[in-house]
């Protein structure tokens, strides 16, 4: 079973508008969350990272939040541009030194003019 | 171009053929990694490198996979007598360490179609 399950799997939104999507983990001990894009055909960017002790870490107009305690995390997007669309994934590291990313199957947003 | 680079980005062969792959990591980075992606899943680790020495192989790494990193530099990943389930992107990353803050680069993937 997945360690990682994000939602929704696909979501289409306007251009200019705000989306938010899910992540859930179970993967113990927690090391790190990371928010990935990948445009379609190449490999992924990092878009933040954050440990146990960040709840939100911004990058332009990503924002990502982190509650460790529930194990969610969301990573939200701003005034989205037709440049955003890709598949988001989300990424989480067991231990400090655990290099076996667990990642989340990805949601791709599509943004319409 | 200093980013991670992996050649060929495309791959078609017939099945049973072998097949290898390069991967140039950012030159500093010690650590080096391969994963495979398959259509609307997310990565899942193959392998390892610290320097030139493997330190792990996932289960999914069979007898058919090898992957080497010589000189602790660029790797080449082989699969051989290639089956159609072995279709897939196979991505190369690297870092300069793993601690909990440590950045992993992507290369842009081998896209692997096996006919």
């Amino acid at each position: 079973k997945n360690q990682v399950e994000q939602s929704p799997q696909s979501l289409i939104i306007l251009e200019g508008k705000n989306c938010t999507l899910q992540c859930n983990y179970t993967v113990s001990p927690f090391s790190n969350l990371r928010w990935y894009k990948q445009d379609t055909g190449r490999g992924p960017v990092s878009l933040t990272i954050m440990t146990f002790s960040e709840n939100t870490k911004s990058n332009g107009r990503y924002t990502a939040t982190l509650d460790a305690d529930t194990k969610q995390s969301s990573l939200h997007i701003t005034a989205s541009q037709l440049s955003d669309s890709a598949s988001y994934i989300c990424v989480v590291s067991a231990g400090a030194n655990d290099y076996k990313l667990s990642f989340g199957a990805g949601t791709t947003v599509t943004v319409r003019a | 171009d200093t980013g991670v680079s992996q050649d060929p980005r495309h791959k078609i062969t017939k099945r049973g053929q072998n097949v290898t792959f390069r991967c140039d990591p950012i030159s500093e980075h010690n650590r080096l990694y391969w994963y495979r992606q398959t259509l609307g899943q997310g990565p899942e680790f193959l392998t390892y490198f610290q320097n030139e020495a493997q330190l792990e192989k996932s289960r999914l790494l069979s007898d058919r996979f090898s992957a080497e990193r010589p000189k602790g530099s660029f790797s080449t990943l082989e699969i051989q007598r290639t089956e159609q389930g072995d279709s897939a992107m196979y991505l190369c990353a690297s870092s300069l360490e793993w601690a909990a803050n440590t950045e992993a680069f992507f290369g842009q993937g081998t896209r692997l179609t096996v006919v």
